[in-house]
C-alpha cells in the first residue's frame, strides 16, 4: 500500500523558517519525481515544487523561488522542503504528492499525503 | 504558464443527475496531458482521470473524461451522495503543473 505522511507543520512568525518532511512507503521511491502542492485554507491547489526521481533537478513556482528548497533522501525514503522568509501568503496545507509515471516522464499525481498545516502568524 | 479555467464555479444538482464540468486551457495541452481530481472536506485530492479520459484505479465508470487541445470535460453520470465534492483539473504537458480553480458540486 502506497503511503505518504507529511510532518513538520507548525505556527511560525513572519520571516521565519519551517522544514516539512514527507515519509513514503509502498513504492520504489528512487523511481519517481516527487512534488509539494499547497492549498490556502478554503482555496484551490497550487503546485509549489518538485524534485526529480534522481534528485538531480528541482523546480519551483515563481511565488516561492529563492525562498523554498526541495530535496530528497533515498536512504530514508523521504522528501523534504525547507521554507524560508515566510509570509502570511505562505500559510496553508502542504501536500506531498507522487508522480504517476516513473523516471521523470511528465505526469499527473497518483498519490497524495494528508497534508501538513503551516500557519504564518505573529 | 498554462492557465486553466473551470466552469461553472459551483453547480447544484440532485443525486441521480448528471454533472458536466468544464476545464479550458489558455494554451494547448499536448498529448491530452490533463487530469481530474476530486477533493472532499478535510481530505487530500484523489486522482480520478488522467490522459484526459483514462480512469484511475478503482474509479467507478460513472466518471468519464473527454476533450483535447484546450477544452476538456468531466462528466459524472448518476450522481451518488459521495460524489458531492470539489473537482479540479490539472495539466502536466509543459511548464509548471497548473490546476484549475475548482468546481464545487453541491446538493
Amino acid at each position: 500500500e502506497v503511503q505518504l505522511v507529511e510532518s513538520g507543520g507548525v505556527v511560525v512568525p513572519p520571516g521565519g523558517s519551517v522544514r516539512l518532511s514527507c515519509a513514503v512507503s509502498g513504492f520504489t521511491f528512487d523511481h519517481y519525481t516527487m512534488h509539494w502542492v499547497r492549498q490556502i485554507t478554503g482555496k484551490g491547489l497550487e503546485w509549489v515544487s518538485l524534485v526529480s526521481w534522481d534528485g538531480g533537478s528541482t523546480y519551483y513556482a515563481d511565488s516561492v523561488k529563492g525562498r523554498f528548497t526541495v530535496s530528497r533522501d533515498s536512504s530514508k525514503n523521504s522528501l523534504y522542503m525547507e521554507m524560508n522568509s515566510l509570509t502570511s501568503d505562505d500559510s496553508g496545507l502542504y501536500f506531498c504528492a507522487k508522480d504517476g509515471r516513473g523516471f521523470g516522464e511528465l505526469s499527473y499525481f497518483d498519490f497524495w499525503g494528508q497534508g501538513a498545516l503551516v500557519t504564518v502568524s505573529s | 504558464e498554462n492557465v486553466l479555467t473551470q466552469s461553472p464555479g459551483t453547480v447544484s444538482l440532485s443525486p441521480g443527475e448528471r454533472a458536466t464540468l468544464s476545464c479550458r486551457a489558455s494554451r494547448t495541452v499536448s498529448s491530452s496531458s490533463l487530469a481530474w481530481y476530486q477533493q472532499k472536506p478535510g481530505q487530500a485530492p484523489r486522482l480520478l482521470i488522467y490522459g484526459a479520459s483514462t480512469r484511475a484505479t478503482g474509479i467507478p465508470d460513472r466518471f468519464s473524461g473527454s476533450g483535447s487541445g484546450t477544452d476538456f470535460t468531466l462528466t459524472i453520470n448518476g450522481l451518488e451522495p459521495e460524489d458531492f465534492a470539489v473537482y479540479y483539473c490539472q495539466q502536466y504537458s509543459s511548464g509548471p503543473r497548473t490546476f484549475g480553480q475548482g468546481t464545487r458540486v453541491e446538493i
